[in-house]
């Protein structure tokens, strides 16, 4: 069974680089027609998709987030990542990593990490 | 971007009681790309109910849904102490995938 598991700071000061990983485990990153998702959760709200990527390289980002976002895969490690630069406190959220059904049915999850809090402040 | 409306937003209902949660897309999704999740306190949300109305692995039979073109539903058939959750209803038509606000459910 697969699980997924995210790491990294749980305090970034604004203006600063948000980094985290996700290590997945009990299966290959690089299985065929899965697409690694980030999907965050500000504090008491919904859920926002904030990107994913094939184990390929091929990405997609929530045009919301474009232009700071970079999402990366690491196959020898079965690891992707995630890196949100220029964070404001509008960027404090849980952070989850997430399977998803890939180009059969893109945006479908049907596997979480436990998500990480991330906190923007000085 | 597809906006996902959800009412209630708070259901309180006893155990054994039916609980029905509604989803209103801003505009027409396909069957294929609707789903359900459901979210535990302190918990990461797991995937409920795909294509409108297939139940994922695991799931039991108290839980259906249904719908088509811009409203959906989410049916506990008997409501069930452990189904103390929020549930999120999803498009995953139409890029970026998004998610209705939640249906908070409490157990009297």
């Amino acid at each position: 069974q697969v699980q997924l598991q995210e790491s990294g700071p749980g305090l970034v000061k604004p203006s600063q680089t948000l980094s985290l990983t996700c290590t997945v485990s009990g299966g290959s990153i690089s299985s065929s027609g899965y697409y690694w998702s980030w999907i965050r959760q500000h504090p008491g709200k919904g859920l926002e998709w904030i990107g994913y990527i094939s184990y390929t390289g091929s990405t997609y980002y929530n045009p919301s987030l474009k232009s700071r976002l970079t999402i990366s895969v690491d196959t020898s490690k079965n690891q992707f990542s995630l890196k949100l630069t220029s964070v404001t406190a509008a960027d404090t959220a849980v952070y989850y990593c997430a399977r998803d059904m890939g180009a059969a049915a893109p945006f479908l999850v049907d596997c979480w990490g436990q998500g990480t809090l991330v906190t923007v402040s000085s | 971007e597809i906006v996902l409306t959800q009412s209630p937003a708070t259901l309180s209902l006893s155990p054994g009681e039916r609980a029905t949660f509604s989803c209103r897309a801003s505009q027409s999704v396909s069957s294929y790309s609707l789903a359900w999740y459901q979210q535990k306190p302190g918990q990461a949300p797991r995937l409920l109910i795909y294509g409108t109305a297939s139940r994922a692995t695991g799931i039991p039979d108290r839980f259906s849904g249904g719908g088509s073109g811009t409203d959906f539903t989410l049916t506990i058939s008997r409501l069930e102490p452990e189904d103390l959750a929020v549930y999120y209803c999803q498009q995953s038509g139409k890029s970026p995938g998004t998610f209705g606000p939640g249906t908070k459910v409490e157990i009297k």
